[in-house]
């Protein structure tokens, strides 16, 4: 059975601090990675994807991906408390119309 | 970018009546809606995939004849929960993935169902 795993936290980081979110999958034929973002009470918004080894970036985000390893990470740098959500790993659907698996969340919390 | 607009965004019903919940991608066909429910502080659960033009199908323990869904066409897809019952409560969430681009989940703002 796919998974995906994360640690639900809750994460506590300071405010400008780095953020550290993991995950790892189960999978090995996965080729596609996403981050997602939930506030309480909202619905999960797209905030990086990644389909290659190495890093990405976007603004304060950098998503890292280590197929060998099974290991996708999120990094957050100079945090802010608007960061405050639970983060979604997802590993994306081989075939376009299969379900993409998610793993539970991480709750980070961002301490002013 | 890919935008599903999702309706109505909290409904109070009673007990023992219909409500139906819709999604609408705006500026993609969505070959392929997923409908979850999401209970507080717990992850998304699937409850269905559905397909343009054929029937949904549905994850186990997920009753189909009480989570009616319905995807008609491309830029629509529908979720009815018949004879809602209070544990029926949750938040429903859909999202969409294109028939071409990037392979990707957009979600609609989901809806929040309060049954009494």
């Amino acid at each position: 059975q796919k998974e995906v795993e994360q640690n639900s936290g809750p994460l506590s980081v300071p405010e400008g601090a780095i953020a550290s979110l993991n995950c790892t999958y189960s999978d090995r034929g996965s080729q596609s990675f996403f981050w997602y973002r939930q506030y309480s009470g909202k619905s999960p918004e797209l905030i990086m994807s990644i389909y290659s080894n190495g890093d990405k970036e976007d603004g304060r985000f950098t998503a890292q991906l280590n197929k060998a390893s099974q290991y996708v990470s999120l990094l957050i740098r100079d945090s802010q408390p608007s960061d405050s959500a639970t983060y979604l790993c997802a590993a994306g659907a081989l075939v376009r119309g299969q379900n993409f698996v998610f793993g539970p969340g991480t709750r980070l919390s961002v301490l002013p | 970018g890919a935008v599903v607009s999702q309706h109505p965004s909290w409904v109070i019903c009673k007990s023992g009546t219909s409500v139906k919940i819709e999604c609408r991608s705006l500026d993609f066909q969505a070959t392929t809606m997923f409908w979850y429910r999401q209970f507080p502080k717990q992850s998304l659960m699937l409850m269905a995939t559905s397909n343009e033009g054929s029937k949904a199908t549905y994850e186990q323990g997920v009753e189909k004849d009480k989570f009616l869904i319905n995807h008609a066409s491309l830029t629509l897809s529908t979720l009815t929960v018949t004879s809602a019952h209070p544990e029926d409560s949750s938040f429903y969430i859909c999202s969409g993935v294109a028939r071409s681009g990037a392979n990707v989940l957009t979600f609609g703002a989901g809806s929040r169902l309060t049954v009494l």
